[in-house]
């Protein structure tokens, strides 16, 4: 079975400057998607970010960037410029690309903006 | 619909009552699926549906959890006999085509279940 672990509880950031949330999985396959989703206090679950396990080219969406080293079973997920609106829990999800379609999440990284 | 609706948003309820529980999918989306959120923790699977076929119940934690998608668009998670563990968030989560790998999956608001 495949985990995902987020080792770092809280974090925080000064609003503007670059913060960098961890996740690291385990799993057999050589297929995969692994996502970051963003949980609000109103504790919506926003995808922010997506990544194909085939594709070397890390993925961007504006401010957030990942740090996807398959060999080291590593996806951190990079915030640039942050802004207030950023104060939210991040979690790392796992998806097999192999028949079954469940997302395996970890435990979340509570992120702070510091005015 | 422009978004995954759930309903009711909050249930409180007594230990021993059946509760049932709602998703409201994206229109013409495929793919449903159930998690359970504890507090502090990320969501965890219940089940998945390709539209009215339960495809995987193996995250149902015992057999007073069901659910089904009988006409392939809402679906029903329903909790028999609720215990006080059963207290959590629950989410349904819909994707246009679950069998791709790169579908997204959207998370409706969730159903906040509290067993007193």
């Amino acid at each position: 079975a495949q985990t995902v672990t987020q080792s770092q509880p809280e974090m925080s950031v000064q609003e503007a400057e670059t913060v960098t949330l961890s996740c690291t999985y385990d799993t057999s396959e050589s297929d995969y998607y692994l996502f970051w989703y963003k949980q609000p206090p109103s504790r919506q679950m926003i995808l922010v970010i997506r990544q194909e396990a085939y594709k070397q080219q890390n993925a961007t969406e504006n401010r957030f960037s990942v740090n996807f080293q398959k060999a080291a079973k590593s996806f951190s997920l990079k915030i640039s410029d942050s802004q207030l609106g950023d104060a939210a829990m991040y979690f790392c999800a796992y998806r097999s690309n192999f028949g079954n379609e469940k997302l395996t999440f970890g435990t979340g990284t509570r992120l702070t903006i510091i005015p | 619909g422009a978004g995954v609706s759930q309903s009711p948003r909050y249930k409180v309820t007594k230990r021993g009552q059946d509760v049932a529980l709602r998703c409201d999918p994206i229109s013409g989306h495929v793919s449903l699926y159930w998690y359970r959120q504890a507090l502090g923790q990320g969501p965890e699977f219940l089940t998945y549906f390709n539209y009215e076929a339960q495809q995987d119940k193996s995250g149902l934690p015992n057999d007073r959890f069901s659910a089904e998608r009988p006409e392939g668009s809402i679906s029903t998670l329903t909790i028999q006999r609720t215990e006080q563990r059963d207290s959590a968030m629950y989410r349904c989560a819909s994707s246009l085509d679950g069998t791709g790998g790169t579908d997204t999956q959207y998370f409706g608001p969730g159903t906040r279940l509290t067993v007193l």
